[in-house]
């Protein structure tokens, strides 16, 4: 079975540019989830899918950051502008829905670097 | 705000120790999850604990779900090198499995 795919894998940009990250989930997967995990920290949910729909986007900086989902499969993350804050790994992830406690499923991730 | 506290933070231990890392917190949790997150990967989780009191086993692994679901333990028997790492809590308060992440442990096994 093949896992979330993100892509890129690394990305370097100025500040002020813009940036968007690919995620493609696990076939079937209804939820799809953003993560940021700064340096040495533990991830910190950004937005939440299931299917199409946002369920959660709280944590997202709505005013640089925005992110879709169209036709309840592949997500794009994107920054704009970007800031030196910024600099994290964005990790997707996705998962079934209908049990308690559902497994997510990690992508590696993607490395950005803003300078 | 973060509602999971993990301790310890860092975790430097010799080949064949035990160990214990914690997830403590002050909202009860549907479910846990316990996952590993190797340098350049995603996080892989290892359990979910959904009942309160719940103690699941895996090989040298062993985790605990506390009574009143806010709080777990993962203890490691005769730890590994292999069993470095980033070890993260990850809960859901809701039940619409939006899991919230601890601050995670970093822990590394000297051969």
């Amino acid at each position: 079975e093949a896992g979330v795919a993100q892509s890129p894998r690394y990305k370097i940009i100025e500040k002020r540019q813009s940036v968007a990250f690919w995620c493609n989930p696990i076939s079937g997967h209804a939820t799809l989830y953003w993560y940021q995990q700064i340096l040495g920290q533990g991830p910190k949910l950004l937005i939440q899918f299931q299917n199409n729909g946002v369920v959660d986007d709280s944590q997202l900086p709505k005013d640089r950051f925005s992110a879709e989902r169209l036709k309840g499969v592949d997500s794009t993350l994107k920054i704009q502008p970007a800031k030196l804050e910024d600099s994290a790994v964005y990790l997707c992830a996705s998962s079934l829905r209908g049990t308690p406690g559902t497994e997510a499923f990690f992508g590696q991730g993607t490395r950005l670097t803003v300078v | 705000t973060q509602l999971l506290e993990q301790s310890p933070q860092f975790l430097s231990i010799q080949e064949g120790e035990n160990l214990t890392v914690y997830c403590n917190s002050s909202s009860v949790f549907s479910s846990l999850q316990w996952y590993r997150q190797e340098p350049g990967e995603g996080p892989v989780l290892l359990v979910t604990v959904v009942t309160g009191g719940e103690v699941k086993k895996l090989k040298r692994l062993t985790f605990q779900f506390g009574d009143a679901r806010k709080d777990s333990s993962l203890h490691i028997t005769a730890a590994q090198p292999g069993d470095t790492g980033l070890y993260l809590c990850a809960g859901d308060t809701s039940g619409t499995y939006k899991y919230i992440f601890g601050t995670g442990t970093r822990l590394k096994v000297l051969a």
